[in-house]
C-alpha cells in the first residue's frame, strides 16, 4: 500500500525552464512534507520542506506547494540548471513526536537538457 | 563538518552468511533511522532510535534483522542468514532532535547477496 506516490518516473526539461515534480499522498495524518534530491551512489540530500499549516514554502530556486484538500504537493524549480539532474523523492511525516520516520515516494528522475 | 558515514560502502555476501552494517551519525544527533532501498524504489523505513533506545522496529522485515545503538551514537544493522531478497541499499539517517524532521542521510551500503 503506497501511501506516498510519485506517478511520473521521469521528466526531461530544457535548461532555464521550470521543472515541476508532483507527489500525491493518501494518509490524511501526514502533516509535514519534505523533498530530497539524490545523485547516484550518494544518500538523499534534503532540499525543502513544508508544514501542513502552510500552502507554500520558497527557498531560492525551489518552491514547494501543498494542496491539503487534494492531498497533493509539488516542487517547482526555476530556472532549471544542469546540476538539478537527479532523482527527486518526496517524503511525508506524521509529527507525533514519537517517531518521525519518513515515508517516501518512488522518486522522479529529472533530466535537465542543456 | 562531518556528515553521516556508513561502512562498508559495498558488501557482497553468500546466501546464508551474516552481515553487519555500520552507521556513524552526525555528532550529537539524537535520532537515528535505518532505511532499505530496493532498486527503483524509494527508501523504506526499517527502525528508529532515540539515543540508545530503539523506539520503533516495525519496519524490520523479519527476525533475521537486528539493530543496535548501545551508546547512543554509532549504530549497527545486522542481518543473519542473508537471503537474495535482502539485496538492497541500506541507508542510515540522523536528525538533531525529536521534532526536527529534516534527516541527514549517509551514502548507504549496497548489499548484494549471491
Amino acid at each position: 500500500d503506497q501511501q506516498v506516490k510519485q506517478n511520473s518516473p521521469s521528466l526531461s526539461v530544457q535548461e532555464g525552464r521550470i521543472s515541476i515534480l508532483n507527489c500525491d499522498y493518501t494518509n490524511s495524518m501526514f502533516d509535514y512534507f519534505l523533498w530530497y534530491k539524490k545523485y547516484p551512489a550518494e544518500g538523499p540530500t534534503f532540499l525543502i520542506s513544508i508544514s501542513s499549516i502552510k500552502d507554500k514554502n520558497e527557498d531560492g530556486r525551489f518552491t514547494v506547494f501543498l494542496n491539503k484538500s487534494a492531498k497533493h504537493l509539488s516542487l517547482h524549480i526555476v530556472p532549471s540548471q544542469p546540476g538539478d539532474s537527479a532523482v527527486y523523492f518526496c517524503a511525508a511525516v506524521i509529527s507525533n513526536f514519537g517517531n518521525e520516520k519518513l515515508t517516501f515516494g518512488t522518486g522522479t528522475r529529472l533530466t535537465i537538457i542543456p | 563538518g562531518a556528515g553521516v558515514s556508513q561502512s562498508p560502502r559495498y558488501k557482497v555476501a553468500k546466501r546464508g552468511q551474516d552481515v553487519a552494517l555500520r552507521c556513524d551519525p552526525i555528532s550529537g544527533h539524537v535520532s537515528l533511522f535505518w532505511y532499505q532501498q530496493a532498486l527503483g524504489q524509494g527508501p523504506e523505513f526499517l527502525t528508529y532510535f532515540q539515543n540508545e533506545a530503539q523506539l520503533d522496529k516495525s519496519g524490520l522485515p523479519s527476525d533475521r534483522f537486528f539493530a543496535e545503538r548501545p551508546e547512543g551514537s554509532v549504530s549497527t544493522l545486522k542481518i543473519q542468514r542473508t537471503q537474495q531478497e535482502d539485496s538492497a541499499v541500506y541507508l542510515c539517517a540522523s536528525s538533531r532532535k525529536t521534532g526536527n524532521y529534516e534527516q541527514y542521510f549517509g551514502p548507504g551500503t549496497r548489499l548484494t547477496v549471491t
